[in-house]
């Protein structure tokens, strides 16, 4: 039962344009949404949170939005540079349940 | 600030012994969690600790368990070790709900 989907396993964007990392949830119950960027053979790092009484949340160049009724977030990175290269995984949280359920990762490659 | 340290980086064992990994927490952080990342099924979440007291359990096999000491580090024992076990090994540390990752511990059963 896969409750965080990332349905690109990869995308790949110019430098300098816009990135879009989609994801989608099923558990309505999720509060707190997070993205974390992550190199191989190292732990993810924190990128950019949203609570779900938001709908919106930026910090420079990333924006996350979130849509409840879709059931449906996404991180929009601009303008996209070649070290944002990595895979990038959305992870949901239910306040009080202490765990992160994460989705499966899109793969972004930033072109020159 | 320190962030999430874990030990050792990496770890090569032969099944059936067993495995104890370390993490410790950013300092003030109490609370403690450990993800299995695999291939095959993305990040898994474990278990949670906060103040000594494991709070949640993911859906893993006995042979996994965990504790937490006073000083909010933690430790996981895989025992019995099976070569489905090698995986790359997080634990995160939180006040709130955003989580710290540790660059974990890769571990490979021979």
């Amino acid at each position: 039962d896969q409750q965080v989907k990332q349905n690109s396993p990869s995308l790949s964007v110019q430098e300098g344009r816009i990135s879009i990392l989609n994801c989608d949830y099923t558990n309505s119950m999720f509060d707190y949404f997070l993205w974390y960027k992550k190199y191989p053979a190292e732990g993810p790092t924190f990128l950019i949170s949203i609570s779900s009484i938001k709908d919106k949340n930026e910090d420079g160049r990333f924006t996350v939005f979130l849509n409840k009724s879709a059931k449906h977030l996404s991180l929009h990175i601009v303008p996209s540079q070649p070290g944002d290269s990595a895979v990038y995984f959305c992870a949901a949280y239910i306040q009080g349940a202490q765990k992160l359920v994460f989705g499966q990762g899109t793969r972004l490659t930033i072109n020159p | 600030k320190a962030g999430v340290t874990q030990t050792p980086r990496y770890l090569i064992k032969t099944r059936g012994q067993q495995v104890t990994l370390s993490c410790s927490p950013i300092s003030g952080h109490r609370s403690v969690s450990w993800y299995q990342q695999t291939p095959g099924q993305g990040l898994q979440f474990l278990f949670e600790y906060f103040s000594e007291t494991q709070r949640n359990k993911g859906n893993f096999p006995g042979r996994f368990s965990g504790r937490q000491f006073s000083n909010s580090r933690s430790e996981m024992n895989v025992s019995t070790l099976e070569l489905g076990d090698s995986a790359l090994y997080l634990c995160a540390s939180s006040l709130g709900p955003d989580w710290t990752f540790g660059s974990g511990t890769r571990l490979t059963v021979v």
